[in-house]
């Protein structure tokens, strides 16, 4: 099986860098993803890793690790509008394209 | 020009009903997806079709029922409403890309069902 654990609360400053970690147990899979939900919103998609090493999207960057069963994301300048909850999620190989979730890691930017 | 819709986005209703969820989407892609969110913002995949076939069933109760009749559309019907089937359902799209490539998955408004 699969199971993804994330701190489920960060809090920062305005312009600030935060790391959201992602720790995951399973059997095998494709690649990780990191999808942004804003309270009330649906869950968008942010960055995927297939491979290991950093992928960078502008303000946001992943990174992933197989060897230590291990990624994160991370958020540079942090702005206001970045307060939501960010979500690790495993696509498990072997099968069809399911994604099997982490709990969620609220951030909170402050002024 | 919406991607993902769903309707309803509310839904209240008693103990006992049945509801159904709608979902369409206009993205051109094959695979469609049911998730659950739960109070705690616990997203659990529920069901998956590929060109209006089921592929995926995560042992969901079988008083929920998908039905696609085409892949454009993915519904979900719910028989007996309980108390814990109140939980926002959100529907997705992906292409069903197979294996390294990203598949991104392209979620809908959400649906939040309240059972009473």
């Amino acid at each position: 099986g699969q199971s993804l654990e994330q701190p489920s609360e960060v809090t920062a400053v305005e312009g600030a860098i935060v790391q959201i970690n992602c720790t995951y147990q399973t059997s095998g899979f494709y690649g990780l993803s990191w999808y942004q939900q804003h309270d009330g919103g649906a869950p968008t998609f942010l960055s995927y890793n297939a491979l290991d090493g950093l992928e960078e999207t502008g303000r946001f960057s992943s990174f992933l690790s197989r060897s230590d069963s291990y990624g994160y994301l991370l958020l540079q300048e942090l702005q206001m509008k970045d307060s939501a909850s960010y979500f690790c999620a495993v696509r498990p190989s072997g099968g069809y394209n399911k994604l099997i979730f982490g709990a969620g890691t609220r951030l909170a930017v402050h002024p | 020009d919406t991607a993902v819709s769903q309707t309803p986005k509310y839904l209240v209703t008693q103990m006992g009903n049945d509801k159904s969820i709608k979902c369409e989407q206009n993205l051109g892609h094959d695979t469609m997806y049911w998730y659950k969110q739960d109070s705690k913002k616990f997203l659990k995949i529920m069901f998956s079709y590929n060109n209006k076939e089921l592929i995926i069933n995560e042992t969901v109760p079988n008083r929920f029922s998908p039905k696609s009749p085409d892949k454009a559309h993915l519904n979900l019907h719910i028989n007996s409403l309980e108390l814990g089937d109140s939980a926002v359902y959100f529907c997705a799209s992906s292409q069903g890309s197979k294996r390294l490539s990203t598949d991104t998955q392209y979620f809908g408004p959400g649906t939040r069902l309240t059972v009473l």
